[in-house]
Parts: structure tokens; sequence; C-alpha cells
């Protein structure tokens, strides 16, 4: 069964990076994904998308300091030079026949 | 610039039905999908489903399809969803949200502002 987990907190000080984890389960490390901002009080945002051969593609206006990665089943969301603003829930998701399924969400504190 | 402007909020008895709209403008809305999304308070996003928008093909999450029908409206360029038989957990902010293929259920790349709906007695 296809499952997305993410860490439900992660903290990271003001101008510092953070690294976003969103595992894949088992037998689904192929599966691309999207990653998706929540600031507070605000509707979701698309960030980018991110396929399992490293190529990946940004939403609009989205800063440089967002990046991704991946290893195995792993993806990674990186936020570099922290501002304020970062502080959000951030949501990965995945897609196939007929679905979506949206991981648990991490939310991000800024320091 | 891309916009989907849902309509607004929305007060619920249990029982009743809920039908939410979402007008889409500056892209083509034939060529993409539209996903309905929730998120319950404090809670995560939870996918509804996806209609496209090119062919009126749905996809249904398996917990509401017995509840639920998404339509389009080409001539307006507007989706809309309809939750019947409310009840009190399905209090949320429902999203509508682009799906970047108009064939199949794929990639969410455009939000909408999301509409709250509130179930109570």
């Amino acid at each position: 069964q296809l499952v997305l987990t993410q860490s439900p907190s992660a903290s990271a000080s003001l101008g510092a990076s953070v690294n976003l984890t969103c595992t894949l389960s088992s037998g689904h490390s192929s599966y691309a994904i999207a990653w998706h901002q929540q600031q507070p009080e605000k509707g979701p945002r698309y960030l980018m998308k991110f396929n399992s051969d490293g190529s990946h593609n940004k939403g609009d206006g989205i800063p440089d300091r967002f990046s991704g990665s991946s290893s195995g089943a792993e993806r990674y969301l990186t936020i570099s030079s922290l501002q304020s603003e970062d502080e959000a829930d951030y949501y990965c998701q995945t897609w196939g026949t007929g679905f979506v399924l949206f991981g648990g969400g991490t939310k991000l504190t800024v320091l | 610039q891309v916009q989907l402007v849902q309509s607004g909020a929305e007060v619920k008895k249990p029982g009743a039905s809920v039908k939410v709209s979402c007008k889409a403008s500056g892209y083509t809305f034939t060529r993409y999908g539209i996903n309905w999304v929730r998120q319950a308070p404090g809670k995560g996003l939870e996918w509804m489903g996806w209609i496209s928008a090119y062919n009126g093909n749905k996809n249904y999450a398996q917990k509401l399809q017995d509840r639920v029908t998404m339509t389009t409206d080409t001539s307006t360029s507007t989706a809309y969803m309809e939750l019947r038989s409310l009840r009190s957990d399905d209090t949320a902010v429902y999203y509508c949200a682009r799906g970047d293929n108009p064939y199949i259920v794929a990639m969410i790349d455009f939000w909408g502002q999301g509409t709250p709906v509130t179930v109570s007695s």
C-alpha cells in the first residue's frame, strides 16, 4: 500500500537551512511527488514537482531558496536562508491511477 | 494570471447537501483537471476526487463516492462539488485545485482560496 510519511515537525533558525523529508513506502520508490506549502491561516500553495530521476520543476514565483532532491524512496525539500515567512506546514503529494495521496504534513518552525 | 475563485462560506444542518463552485480563469480550462481536497480543523489534506475538464471523466475517493458528485461547466470554466448527507465530521475547508493533466489524475499545480463549510445543528 502506497503511503507518504513525513515527520510531524521540524525547526531551524532564521537564516539557516532545513531539509524536510517525504518517504515513499516500500515498493513505491519510483513515484514522483509534489511539495505544497501552507502558511498559517492560508490555503496551500504549490512549490515544486520532483521526479524519481531527479528532475524537477518549480511553480511560478517560487524563490531559488527552495530546492528538491531524492535518494531512493526519500524525497527532500531543502529551504535555505530561512525567513520568517517560511514558517508553515509542508505537504508532499503523489498520484497514481485514479488517486491522489498526501503525506501527513510537516510543521516547520523558524526559530 | 491563473486564478481559481471559490464560492463563499456555507453553514449547513446534518443531512443537508452543499454545493461549492470553483471558477477558473487565466488558462484554458479544458486542458487541465480539477481536484477537490478538504481540510478538517487542525488536520491535514484529504483528497476527495478529480474531474477532467476536458471530457468529464471522474475519480472519487472511495470513502466519499456514495455522497459526492463533481461536475464542470466548460461554458463558464467552472467546476462544482456537491456533498450530500452532511455530517458533523464533514466540517472542513474545501479546496479546488488544478491538476496538470486533462486525461488522468496528476500533480496539483494551483489551488483555490478555499471554502469553509460548517455542519452543525
